[in-house]
């Protein structure tokens, strides 16, 4: 079955500077990749996903990943952090043919002003 | 109401009693899920349910029972729990069981605790 590793619990940045959440995963064939943040009191929602072809994917709130099928990661970046991006950021792998999904126990990312 | 809503938010409880969490979905999916939050555990999938038939249970103790009515919503009843359940329970829907084309979208939790 596959797993996903996130090795930083807990990441701290300034406002303003570049971020980097790390992810590895383990699986046998090409993996569907997803983050998610979860902000204090809600549901996760879906920042990205990777299932093929460009291994840079853009998604929402300036945030990308890339694939690195070397490396087994799915790294999540964002260039200039904001405050609000404060928040809790889970990794996720799928296997092909089904909705079982697996997460990893997450990175907290606070930020300082 | 849009997307996914959970009642209660916070729910706290003994062990001998029974209670039940409730999800909505007001996307038309057509799959739901529950999840359990544990502090600084990865989200453990319980059940998923299709069309209002479960089609995955993953060694989820019987003092959680689930029920889907409907394909819009979704209960987990509880009895008899262990102070080890208390956590946030999520519930998500998705279109269908497709990993690559179904995003799952999820409530904001339901915040159990068990003395």
């Amino acid at each position: 079955a596959q797993s996903v590793t996130q090795p930083d619990i807990h990441i701290t940045v300034s406002e303003g500077a570049s971020l980097e959440l790390r992810c590895n995963y383990s699986y046998g064939a090409t993996p569907y990749l997803f983050w998610y943040v979860q902000s204090p009191g809600q549901g996760l929602q879906l920042l990205l996903k990777y299932f093929s072809g460009d291994t840079l994917v853009q998604g929402i709130k300036g945030f990308e990943a890339e694939f690195k099928r070397s490396q087994s990661s799915f790294n999540l970046r964002k260039p200039s952090v904001h405050w609000s991006d404060a928040a809790e950021y889970f990794c996720a792998v799928g296997a092909q043919g089904n909705n079982d999904m697996r997460f990893g126990a997450g990175t907290r990312l606070t930020v300082k002003p | 109401e849009t997307g996914v809503t959970q009642t209660p938010r916070h729910l706290v409880m003994g062990m001998t009693n029974k209670k039940s969490l409730k999800c909505e979905q007001h996307l038309g999916h057509n799959a739901m899920y529950w999840y359990k939050q544990s502090a600084k555990k990865p989200l453990e999938l319980m059940f998923v349910y299709s069309l209002e038939e479960r089609v995955e249970n993953n060694s989820v103790p019987s003092r959680f029972s689930p029920e889907c009515p409907n394909s819009s919503h979704l209960f987990l009843h509880l009895h008899t729990l262990q102070p080890e359940d208390s956590a946030l329970y999520l519930c998500a829907s998705s279109q269908g069981l497709r990993v690559r084309t179904d995003t799952q979208y999820f409530g904001p939790g339901t915040r159990l605790t068990v003395l």
